[in-house]
């Protein structure tokens, strides 16, 4: 049972260039979300789904993009990367509202 | 306006002492609960969630939770900690009837047991 996939586990990208993150959950939950992970800050929510071709914004949505086209995939688009995208990311899932969310084991992307 | 707040970014506590890490929430709207640990390089893992009902809740590891509507508080307890527990706690809110459903985690605290 793999749970939550995410890759790559370390990206180093330039100003101005894109990139996706890839996520995968393989326990046919209908939520998935995209935080990100700053020292000190806890996690906050860049976008969010709650079942395939639905998706919305979170609490830091700009300069990111999603989407969903499947139960199983969901997709952290960064089209014009800044030193201010520099975090940690973390994907999770969850089956229904009041379920503990499943994460997966990060991201961590450096823009430089 | 909702929010989680962890007030002890970090906690140290020697091996097989007691510990407790707090968190207060703030909410007009009812709430669930949860807190999560974060071992180094790797994503969260759920340790306990409160819904409703018995207001200590167990979780796993040998932590528990205390919910205390009056005072807006979920601390989370050990009575022996060990080595392996050395990590960062987050204590999180699902904050219903909102937008949406929505979660709000707090700054976590990271315990450090001492051998």
């Amino acid at each position: 049972n793999a749970g939550v996939t995410q890759t790559p586990k370390f990206r180093i990208l330039k100003i101005g260039q894109s990139m996706t993150l890839q996520c995968a959950q393989d326990m046919n939950h209908n939520y998935m979300y995209w935080y990100r992970q700053d020292p000190g800050m806890g996690l906050k929510l860049i976008y969010y789904s709650v079942g395939a071709g639905i998706t919305d914004k979170g609490e830091v949505p700009n300069g990111y993009n999603v989407s969903r086209s499947t139960t199983e995939d969901f997709p952290l688009r960064l089209e014009l990367a800044a030193p201010s995208q520099t975090s940690v990311y973390f994907c999770a899932s969850s089956y229904q509202t009041g379920d503990g969310y499943t994460f997966g084991s990060g991201t961590r992307l450096t823009v430089v | 306006a909702q929010s989680v707040t962890q007030l002890d970014s970090q906690v140290p506590v020697f091996e097989e002492a007691p510990v407790e890490l707090r968190c207060n929430y703030s909410s007009s709207v009812s709430v669930y609960l949860f807190w999560y640990v974060q071992y180094p390089n790797q994503g969260l893992q759920l340790l306990l969630k409160y819904l409703s009902g018995s207001t200590l809740v167990k979780g796993i590891n040998g932590f528990e939770a205390e919910f205390n509507k009056s005072q807006t508080s979920f601390h989370l307890r050990k009575p022996s900690v060990h080595i392996s527990d050395t990590a960062e706690y987050f204590c999180a809110g699902l904050f219903l009837k909102t937008s949406y459903d929505k979660v709000i985690f707090g700054p976590g605290t990271s315990l450090s047991v001492i051998p």
